[in-house]
């Protein structure tokens, strides 16, 4: 069974930093493209970031490009999310997603429980 | 404002059927496959329909996806109280290379 596990979520201070972690099992890893969607409390869905299989290509939303980095190793089968200048607005749930294939792609599926990261003061 | 535009809302009686209209360009609709989520209350999304029109295993044919030009929609037919969830559209944005999603539309069973 497909198995994504986030992890790092917390209440954190404007301008401040976040590594979110997501424990990937059931599926090989290296294979698949990943994604992080994230979900503001009683709003609609975003993608916020997604990397190819191997990490050599990535996508950012305008919203938080220069700010965010995702990655990935292989070897642990974990994907992460590397946040700094955190905003109000980057308040949200945050949802590990894997892909269909190598690229990245628009199949979401299956999806991790999320974790909430609350940027304030 | 979400790039993909759906009815913030919709509703039908048990057993009706129910249409979302997902509006989006040519930039991501229009060139590339539509599919649509689902998200129960409280819960994590899930994927409902892929590539414009295909149910993935366990959905039932109830849910059924289209597409034409720069548009596509989902209906639910046989509305059952189980279906009252939040329904998301999402394609592959060429212009901004990504995807994108719509803004999401609310189904209530009355």
């Amino acid at each position: 069974e497909v198995q994504l596990v986030e992890s790092g979520g917390g209440l954190v201070q404007p301008g401040g930093s976040l590594r979110l972690s997501c424990s990937a099992s059931g599926f090989a890893f290296r294979n698949f493209a990943m994604h992080w969607v994230r979900q503001a409390p009683g709003r609609g869905l975003e993608c916020v970031s997604g990397i190819n299989n191997n990490g050599g290509s990535t996508y950012y939303a305008d919203s938080v490009k220069g700010r965010v980095t995702i990655s990935r190793d292989n070897s642990k089968n974990t994907l992460y999310l590397q946040m700094s200048g955190l905003r109000a607005e980057d308040t949200a749930v945050y949802y590990c997603v894997k892909d269909l294939g190598y690229n990245p792609s628009t199949w979401f599926d299956p999806w991790g429980q999320g974790t909430l990261v609350t940027v304030s003061s | 404002q979400s790039v993909l535009t759906q009815p913030p809302s919709a509703s039908g009686t048990p057993g009706q059927r129910v249409t979302i209209s997902c509006s989006g360009s040519t930039s991501n609709i229009g060139t590339n496959y539509v599919y649509w989520y689902h998200q129960l209350p409280g819960t994590a999304p899930k994927l409902l329909i892929s590539r414009d029109n295909q149910r993935p295993s366990g959905v039932p044919d109830r849910f059924s996806g289209s597409k034409s030009g720069t548009s596509a929609s989902l209906a639910i037919s046989g509305l059952r109280s189980e279906d009252e969830a939040d329904y998301y559209c999402a394609a592959w944005d060429d212009s901004l290379s990504g995807p994108v999603f719509g803004g999401g539309t609310k189904v209530t069973v009355l």
